[in-house]
């Protein structure tokens, strides 16, 4: 069965430096998701991305952080300069094209996540 | 305010015992009410999407229904391996496709 992987599964960086985080969505998805979850707390919608541009974004989502599909199948989450408070675990998700008529939206995929710790 | 919210924060039952999980949302326009599965350390696994009041889905030992309101999933006859976090998660507005999670319910089946 297809299914969204991440790597690395644990990342470990000192304050202030760049993360990239790496992600291969279901191979016939078009919407990619980045998602967090802070220890304890709910999952937090970050960015989605369509037809190579950001389509939706959350406040979170600020100039720190940038979304790229580098290639055909890889999706990448880059924090610029890490602050503590960045310590979460990343999902990617992933969906198909919506589907025919409105209302369709279609089932996303999560990934196992990376855990992003920032000391 | 809270637009998706779940309850209870955690459910104990014995193997056998069947109970009901609440979600509930408080905007009217709801495009999509979706229930996942998250085991500790692990990804949400996609689990029903409903999309109209009075709608149905089940699969295995689960039942997810929604009103106008709240959606619930039904667990019947439950096992120690449905112990996991159950999230409820909606898409509140309009041309977005962003999933609004609630907390979730802890889920603990005890033999």
């Amino acid at each position: 069965e297809p299914e969204v992987t991440q790597t690395p599964s644990h990342q470990v960086t000192q304050m202030g430096q760049e993360v990239i985080l790496r992600c291969v969505p279901i191979s016939n998805h078009l919407y990619f998701y980045w998602y967090r979850q802070i220890l304890g707390q709910k999952v937090e919608f970050l960015v989605s991305f369509y037809n190579n541009e950001i389509s939706e974004k959350s406040e979170i989502f600020d100039d720190q952080f940038s979304v790229e599909r580098p290639d055909g199948s890889n999706f990448t989450l880059k924090i610029r300069s890490t602050k503590l408070e960045d310590s979460a675990m990343y999902f990617c998700a992933s969906s198909e094209a919506p589907g025919v008529g409105s209302g369709s939206y279609n089932e996303q995929f999560f990934g196992p996540g990376t855990r992003l710790t920032v000391l | 305010e809270d637009q998706v919210t779940q309850s209870p924060e955690a459910l104990r039952l014995q193997e056998g015992e069947s109970s009901s999980l609440n979600c509930s949302y408080t905007v009217s326009g709801l495009r999509g009410l979706f229930w996942y599965r998250q085991d500790p350390g692990k990804g949400p696994e996609f689990l029903f999407t409903l999309y109209s009041a009075g709608e149905e889905k089940e699969k295995e030992r689960l039942k997810a229904t929604l009103t106008k309101k709240e959606s619930f999933l039904h667990i019947t006859a439950p096992k120690p391996e449905d112990s996991a976090t159950y999230l409820c998660a909606g898409v509140i507005d309009t041309g977005r496709r962003a999933l609004t999670f609630g907390s979730g319910t802890r889920l603990q089946v005890q033999p």
